[in-house]
């Protein structure tokens, strides 16, 4: 168990939906990232956020968005859902100081994503 | 050229065995790199990190680096089949860059 938690553990929805993940760092961790993982792209960086800031963008999409608030758990928010965007998501963390540097990062369990 | 070229697999080997994993990559200015462990359905979990060339072990695991032909590779001894996942690089400077994973599948 990494110490990273993330809701819901699956979704399904529709085209066209907007949905919202959740998800928790580990303890005393200040940065929070973003991941897409589909087969056929692998592991793709989506977005970075360092206590509460926005601090690396990847390739996010606009129709996605996310934050990162005060007691530090992240919420990714996808909107205007496409069948493309079905993928597993994970949120990992890191204890990386003063929030820049690719340092070592913890994963969670992920939240798959189903768009019918 | 891409950034981070990995060896997709499927590699098949018997328990015991030695396994290699290799990734390439293009970028002279990434100085970290990591290997995670994903099994199926789950999160990447970290398995070996370094920040410089070398050698570093862990256990049945070994790991190395060689910035100057921007290789690196992954060992693992006395293979078992609890190792059977999908293994991923992971590099970078400001922001990781995964390699796509190699699926490895050790047979008792």
């Amino acid at each position: 168990d990494s110490g990273v938690t993330q809701t819901p553990k699956h979704l399904i929805t529709a085209t066209g939906q907007r949905v919202t993940l959740r998800c928790s760092p580990r303890s005393g961790d200040l940065s929070v990232y973003w991941y897409q993982q589909s087969l056929d792209q692998g592991l793709q960086f989506l977005i970075q956020y360092y206590n509460g800031e926005e601090r690396a963008k990847g390739n996010i999409l606009e129709r996605f968005s996310a934050q990162q608030f005060p007691d530090l758990h992240s919420e990714l928010n996808l909107s205007s859902l496409e069948l493309g965007d079905s993928a597993l998501y994970f949120c990992a963390s890191s204890a990386t100081p003063g929030g820049g540097g690719a340092r070592e990062q913890f994963f969670g369990p992920g939240t798959r994503l189903t768009v019918l | 050229q891409k950034e981070v070229e990995q060896d997709p697999g499927p590699l098949s080997v018997p328990e015991g065995a030695i396994v290699s994993l290799n990734c390439t990559y293009s970028n002279s200015a990434f100085q970290y790199f990591m290997w995670y462990r994903q099994y199926s359905r789950k999160g990447p979990e970290l398995l070996m990190y370094t920040y410089s060339s070398g050698n570093k072990e862990d256990g049945r695991f070994t790991a190395q680096v060689d910035k100057s032909s921007k290789y690196i590779s992954l060992f693992i001894r006395d293979s078992q089949p609890s190792d059977s996942a999908t293994y991923l690089c992971a590099m970078g400077s400001e922001k990781l860059v995964f390699g796509k994973g190699t699926k490895l599948t050790v047979n008792p």
